[in-house]
């Protein structure tokens, strides 16, 4: 079992939609939480962190965490397709050190 | 402000040639780290630098060696490059619990 599992998709959705993203992880200990997105021939670019149970909103984001499911979700709300891009799900585990570990990442794409 | 600055961004090694992949950040971060990209793989960390003058293997740490030569400063080395290693790399950098920057990766084709 991978340590953070993400959907690989493609995940189409509408111009406008609610894109939903979902990714599991496996460390019950975890605390930290972020969202990278990737578009093609690029680097990874942090795009939400969350640290505790609930929702966090930055503009047309929302992140979601429920610790004791071991479930983490990102929201996009009127997605565009400059939206269209690969998103990570990583993971700073129980460990002292900071180092993440990633999903496989979800490929999004938004139609016009 | 660069951020996190990766040299060089493409190239091609023969099998069996040696080369450094360079990284450098000016964000006074304490912790650095080499990961490699590779389709369907995900991102799979080669090395980590908690802090200057420490480096820990990570996931796929074969046939890779590491240098954190100042704060700034965490360099990749392949000593005898392999097909298998034919990759994007990526450095990145962070501070306690935040998330990283990444740089703009390196695109490495062994042949």
């Amino acid at each position: 079992q991978k340590e953070v599992e993400q959907n690989s998709g493609p995940l189409s959705v509408p111009e406008g939609a609610i894109a939903s993203l979902n990714c599991t992880y496996s460390d019950r200990g975890s605390q930290s939480f972020f969202w990278y997105r990737q578009y093609s021939g690029k680097s990874p670019e942090l795009i939400m962190s969350i640290y505790s149970n609930g929702d966090k909103e930055d503009g047309r984001f929302t992140a979601q965490l429920n610790k004791a499911s071991q479930y983490v979700s990102l929201l996009i709300r009127d997605s565009q397709p400059s939206d269209s891009a690969t998103y990570l799900c990583a993971v700073k585990g129980s460990g002292a050190t900071n180092k993440l570990i990633f999903g496989t990442g979800t490929l999004l794409a938004v139609q016009p | 402000n660069a951020g996190v600055t990766q040299t060089p961004k493409f190239q091609v090694l023969k099998t069996g040639q040696s080369m450094t992949l360079q990284c450098a950040q000016d964000m006074n971060h304490n912790s650095m780290y080499w990961y490699r990209q590779d389709p369907g793989m995900g991102l799979r960390l080669i090395y980590y630098s908690a802090s200057e003058g420490t480096t820990d293997k990570g996931e796929v740490p074969n046939g890779y060696n590491v240098s954190r030569l100042n704060k700034r400063e965490f360099s990749l080395r392949l000593e005898s490059a392999a097909p298998s290693q034919t990759s994007v790399y990526f450095c990145a950098s962070s501070r306690d619990s935040a998330g990283y920057t990444f740089g703009s990766g390196t695109r490495l084709t062994v042949v």
